[in-house]
């Protein structure tokens, strides 16, 4: 079965600094989709930005992109230019190629962004 | 664009009462899911559907109900609350047709139960 862990509960950056969440997974498939969601206190989960194993390329979305390591089996989150409105937790997520769509999910880490 | 609407967003139970969360989604999807989030834990799966009239089992499904009498509804149902089951419950679904990838899962805003 697969796995995802967030090893960081929390992380605090400087407003305009740059921050990384760092997140890992385990499996087995060769082909699957990595997500980072985002969620502030409203409680609303938002997509942060996505990856398909099958691409090479890290997936950039404006000041958020990733550092897909697939051999090493890591899918970190770097947040630039952090501004207060990014203050949220922020939970990895992994979906297997099955006909179900599930997504499994890590535990979050929580981004405190210090004006 | 309402996406995914769940009630109530609050809700105090006692211990042995029952009572049905709602999910509704006006995005003609297929798949819809309920997860539980607890602090520290992430989401966990209690319960899915592939479609209409389809139901499955997803990690935690003990102590839950669940039906999908209408696609674009998808219902969750506690018979006898216990205090485990204090937790913030979301709804998501997503398209068959389109890969989830592209857009993800889309959520519901929650419904925060306690069970006292």
């Amino acid at each position: 079965a697969q796995t995802v862990t967030q090893s960081q509960p929390e992380m605090s950056v400087q407003e305009a600094e740059t921050v990384t969440l760092s997140c890992t997974y385990d499996t087995s498939e060769s082909d699957y989709y990595l997500f980072w969601y985002k969620q502030p206190p409203s409680r609303q989960m938002i997509l942060v930005i996505r990856q398909e194993a099958y691409k090479q390329q890290n997936a950039t979305e404006n000041r958020f992109s990733v550092n897909f390591q697939k051999a090493a089996k890591s899918f970190s989150l770097k947040i630039s230019d952090s501004q207060l409105g990014d203050a949220a937790m922020y939970f990895c997520a992994y979906r297997s190629m099955d006909s179900n769509y599930q997504l499994i999910w890590g535990a979050g880490t929580k981004l405190i962004i210090k004006p | 664009n309402a996406g995914v609407t769940q009630t109530p967003k609050f809700r105090v139970l006692k211990t042995g009462q029952s009572m049905t969360l709602l999910c509704a989604q006006d995005m003609n999807h297929e798949y819809m899911y309920w997860y539980r989030q607890d602090p520290g834990m992430g989401l966990r799966l209690i319960h899915y559907s592939v479609g209409e009239g389809t139901t499955a089992k997803g990690e935690v499904p003990d102590g839950y109900n669940v039906s999908r009498l209408k696609k674009q509804n998808f219902l969750l149902g506690l018979e006898s609350a216990a205090p485990s089951q204090t937790s913030v419950y979301f709804c998501a679904s997503s398209n068959r047709d389109r890969p989830p990838h592209y857009y993800g899962y889309t959520f519901g805003s929650g419904t925060r139960l306690t069970v006292v």
